[in-house]
């Protein structure tokens, strides 16, 4: 069974330029979590999504950052103008219906310079 | 709020000693505790899991222990191997109305050298 991709792997940016990352969760999983991992430091929630819709966005900061998940599978999240804070690892994860186990992507690693 | 706290930062350890990474927690639910492990350029992966019916969760040689007394699920092996560098991070889920975001501690580095 295919786990969790993302895509890109690595960016590296300019301050005030823009990316998107993508994320293609577990098939059946309706469940799709987007976390930032700063280095040396624990993954924390931006957004989830149960299907298409956003359950928990108040991590996401709203005035650079957007997630969708139009058809409740595949996921977008962008950064609109980047900041050197803004550097980490993105990670998606994925989990069944009501389940607590949670299933990791690889990550984007975002270094914006 | 709710919060994982991992005591140490860095645990260095030789090959075949024993391991215990602690692990305490706040919530104001019974929560689920998780045990992930992050190697090097890869994602974090699940290692363990706390279970309902205070069962101990085992794997690859690890185990961990809930007890909601002291609010602690530590990390525990009898004997490192080398192959057990890497981050660890504990985590918890209060799984309130279906599925849950994840709360990380600030992690573990663990090193296991000959």
């Amino acid at each position: 069974e295919a786990g969790v991709t993302q895509s890109p792997r690595y960016a590296v940016l300019q301050e005030g330029q823009a990316v998107s990352f993508w994320c293609d969760p577990i098939s059946g999983h309706d469940t799709l979590y987007w976390y930032q991992q700063p280095r040396d430091q624990g993954p924390q929630l931006l957004v989830y999504f149960r299907d298409e819709a956003v359950i928990d966005n108040s991590q996401l900061p709203s005035d650079r950052f957007s997630a969708v998940r139009p058809k409740g599978t595949n996921s977008t999240l962008k950064i609109q103008s980047a900041k050197q804070g803004d550097t980490a690892t993105y990670l998606c994860a994925s989990s069944f219906p009501l389940g607590v186990e949670q299933y990791f992507g690889p990550g984007t690693r975002l270094t914006v310079l | 709020g709710d919060s994982v706290t991992q005591t140490e930062g860095l645990v260095t350890l030789t090959e075949g000693l024993p391991v215990m990474l602690n692990c305490t927690y706040q919530s104001t639910y019974s929560p689920f505790l998780f045990w992930y492990v992050q190697h090097l350029n890869e994602a974090p992966k699940l290692l363990l899991k706390s279970f309902t019916d205070n069962k101990r969760p085992e794997h690859q040689g690890f185990h961990a222990t809930l007890h909601k007394s002291s609010s602690s699920f530590h990390l525990q092996k009898s004997s490192a191997q080398l192959s057990d560098s890497a981050l660890y991070y504990c985590a918890l889920s209060e799984n309130q109305g279906g599925s849950a975001k994840l709360i990380f501690g600030e992690g573990t580095k663990l090193t296991v050298s000959s």
